[in-house]
């Protein structure tokens, strides 16, 4: 156990659909970070909070939003899904220790969604 | 932007031996972090390796070591004495500053020969 938590494990859902992954940060982590990996791809990083607030964002679909809540999970939303989104998504967490170093993240194990 | 670039998709390997996985990558920064992330079947991300910048000596986990060539841009991955729970996808990758986000490379996949 990574410490990172995400549910659902699995998902499977028609298209044009809406569907909530959470993600709950390993204790004491302030950062949260959404990766979707498709099949056989690397990952790409979807956005970051941190501490409640948004980072960073990368290629994040306008149908894809986040947020953290006051006890640090977070939540991602897809709608209107595509056949297209189909894949694995990550949600990973780092300690920010103030500047010292990167220590990397800690990965969940990933929600596997379908869209059918 | 930073681009982090693994130019080989697939390998193999007899076990017991060892191989060298490739990865170069770019960036304007000089202060950075290079990381090595191994997802096994099960797809689970699992750090195996961390290179900071500023030091010029090369990290050594076990069985894994890299070779960082800050100048070429190039941090590969060594892994020796390769066992059959080392087949996996090997994914490199690039991190600034702390709590910055990290940039994955495509992946290679590592198959072990018995």
């Amino acid at each position: 156990d990574s410490g990172v938590t995400q549910t659902p494990k699995h998902l499977i859902t028609a298209t044009g659909q809406r569907v909530t992954l959470r993600c709950s940060p390993r204790s004491g982590d302030l950062s949260v970070y959404w990766y979707q990996q498709s099949l056989d791809q690397g990952l790409q990083f979807l956005i970051q909070y941190y501490n409640g607030e948004e980072r960073a964002k990368g290629n994040i679909l306008e149908r894809f939003s986040a947020q953290q809540f006051p006890d640090l999970h977070s939540e991602l939303n897809l709608s209107s899904l595509e056949l297209g989104d189909s894949a694995l998504y990550f949600c990973a967490s780092s300690v920010d220790s103030g500047g010292r170093a990167n220590y990397g993240y800690t990965f969940g194990s990933g929600t596997r969604l379908t869209v059918v | 932007a930073q681009t982090v670039t693994q130019s080989q998709p697939e390998m193999s390997v007899q076990e017991a031996e060892t191989v060298t996985l490739s990865c170069t990558y770019d960036t304007s920064e000089s202060d950075y972090y290079l990381f090595w992330y191994k997802q096994p079947p099960s797809r689970q991300m699992i750090l195996v390796i961390r290179q900071e910048a500023y030091k010029q000596q090369n990290a050594t986990e076990n069985r894994f070591s890299v070779n960082f060539q800050k100048a070429a841009k190039s941090f590969s991955l060594k892994i020796s004495d390769s066992q059959l729970g080392d087949a996996a996808m090997y994914f490199c990758a690039y991190g600034h500053y702390p709590g910055d986000k990290i940039i994955f490379g495509k992946g290679t996949r590592l198959h072990i020969l018995p």
